[in-house]
């Protein structure tokens, strides 16, 4: 079935290292991978997503890379900041034209400074 | 532009009960979809309306259920609540176009607890 695995389930870096979170997705119909951060007590939101037609995208200091061929898409996070610590979910649109999104399990981000 | 809204924030109720949320999506968005949080299962596609009709479900019980009206709000209703279903309860409005998926503006969630 769908399904949306992510690695790691934690993970902790130095203040102005870079961060690296992975996921891999079962359904090749899949077209829509956006990557959500969510804060302690807040909504999740939207900070990166990739449509299945460009392998890499960035927006300053992150940057989401795809895969098609091996069905796996990683967020990359550069130059680290405490502000950054949170949980990020990565997802896969699974239906064309639909909102139905499968979130991997979260990866609880912690800088240290 | 406003954002997403839900209401009630938290709800406490026993099992049994049945309970109503509530979904006002960003202006012009036509697309609700809810989702379910837990530690355990993290985030869990529920269903999704668009146009007053539900176009996705998830792998959920029919004890939950939902709605939208013809100015997108939408509500979902969960019967016979079971302690299983205390949960962040997450709605997620988005523009909807034709192959692609879109960006989806979640609201607050309303956290429900079952005693």
């Amino acid at each position: 079935g769908e399904n949306v695995e992510q690695h790691p389930s934690t993970l902790s870096v130095q203040e102005g290292d870079s961060a690296v979170i992975k996921c891999t997705y079962s359904d090749s119909a899949s077209n829509y991978f956006p990557w959500y951060k969510q804060e302690l007590g807040k909504r999740p939101q939207l900070i990166i997503d990739i449509r299945s037609n460009v392998g890499e995208k960035k927006d300053q200091r992150i940057a989401v890379t795809l895969n098609k061929t091996a069905k796996h898409f990683s967020l990359h996070i550069t130059e680290t900041q405490p502000e950054d610590s949170a949980v990020y979910f990565c997802a896969a649109s699974l239906i064309q034209g639909a909102q139905k999104l499968v979130f991997g399990q979260g990866t609880r981000l912690t800088i240290n400074p | 532009k406003a954002g997403v809204t839900q209401t009630p924030r938290y709800l406490i109720k026993t099992r049994g009960q049945q309970v109503t949320l509530s979904c006002s999506p960003i202006s012009g968005h036509r697309s609700v979809s809810w989702y379910q949080q837990t530690p355990g299962q993290g985030l869990q596609f529920l269903f999704e309306y668009f146009s007053e009709t539900q176009r996705n479900k998830g792998n959920f019980p029919g004890r939950f259920s939902g709605r939208q009206f013809s100015n997108s709000r939408s509500e979902m209703n969960v019967s016979t609540l079971e302690l299983g279903d205390s949960a962040l309860y997450l709605c997620a409005s988005s523009f909807r176009s034709q192959g692609w998926g879109n960006e989806q503006f979640f609201g607050p969630g309303t956290r429900l607890t079952v005693l």
